[in-house]
């Protein structure tokens, strides 16, 4: 079955750590996103990628880092510079130019920081 | 500045009746618009999509709206059943690069 992974479902952080966040797919997909959800928000999207060793910050970047070294692949770092982390992450992906299927998202990530 | 409204935070109907969620814009001017669905702890799901010169657009019980005059979009779902209990996203394209999502809508659908 094709689709998007996203591990762990659980993370705790302590304060001051980087935490990295797994997200992969076999949709053979070239754009993957990172939103953050908090209670009452929409999504805010973090940064995205349209294709292999290029991204781009969204609108809450700080904070935050990617990687894009696979087509498969986009991790997300959670960087001790991110100062209220603590929220729910989903990673998303597409084909580039064709929206009429719209997105497909993983299951999400919990982040808590303790 | 930019913001996307969902009508409420939360609308109760009653099962067998039609459910209308709104979402509304400003300062955007979307060519296409997108629903989702999301299930408590999981990620949305696509229902549709509806370009700006596609005054409607259907698939099912689903029906959605597109006024970029009005920048409203109407998102309907007739003969609710109980199992369309979750939260609907809207979310408007942004140059057709990524696309910006609204608060959503948390609907309950009584039996």
């Amino acid at each position: 079955d094709g689709g998007i992974t996203q591990s762990p479902k659980y993370l705790f952080r302590k304060e001051g750590q980087n935490v990295t966040l797994s997200c992969e797919q076999n949709l053979n997909h070239d754009a993957m996103y990172w939103y953050r959800q908090d209670p009452g928000q929409g999504l805010r999207l973090i940064y995205y990628s349209q294709i292999v060793n290029d991204f781009q910050k969204g609108d809450i970047a700080e904070g935050y880092s990617v990687s894009r070294e696979k087509k498969e692949s986009f991790p997300l770092t959670v960087t001790s510079a991110q100062k209220n982390p603590t929220a729910f992450y989903l990673c998303a992906s597409s084909p580039v130019g064709q929206i009429s299927g719209g997105y497909t998202f993983g299951s999400g990530t919990r982040l808590t920081v303790v | 500045s930019q913001k996307i409204e969902q009508n409420s935070e939360a609308l109760n109907i009653q099962e067998g009746k039609t459910a209308t969620l709104t979402c509304n814009y400003t300062n955007y001017s979307p060519a296409y618009l997108q629903w989702y669905r999301q299930d408590p702890g999981r990620g949305p799901v696509f229902l549709l999509l509806i370009r700006e010169n596609e005054k409607e657009k259907r698939k099912e019980r689903l029906k959605v709206t597109f006024d970029t005059t009005l920048k409203q979009s109407l998102f309907h779902i007739t003969a609710s059943q109980p199992a369309d209990s979750a939260t609907y996203l809207c979310a408007l394209d942004i140059y057709g690069q990524n696309f910006v999502f609204g608060p959503g809508t948390r609907l309950s659908v009584l039996p």
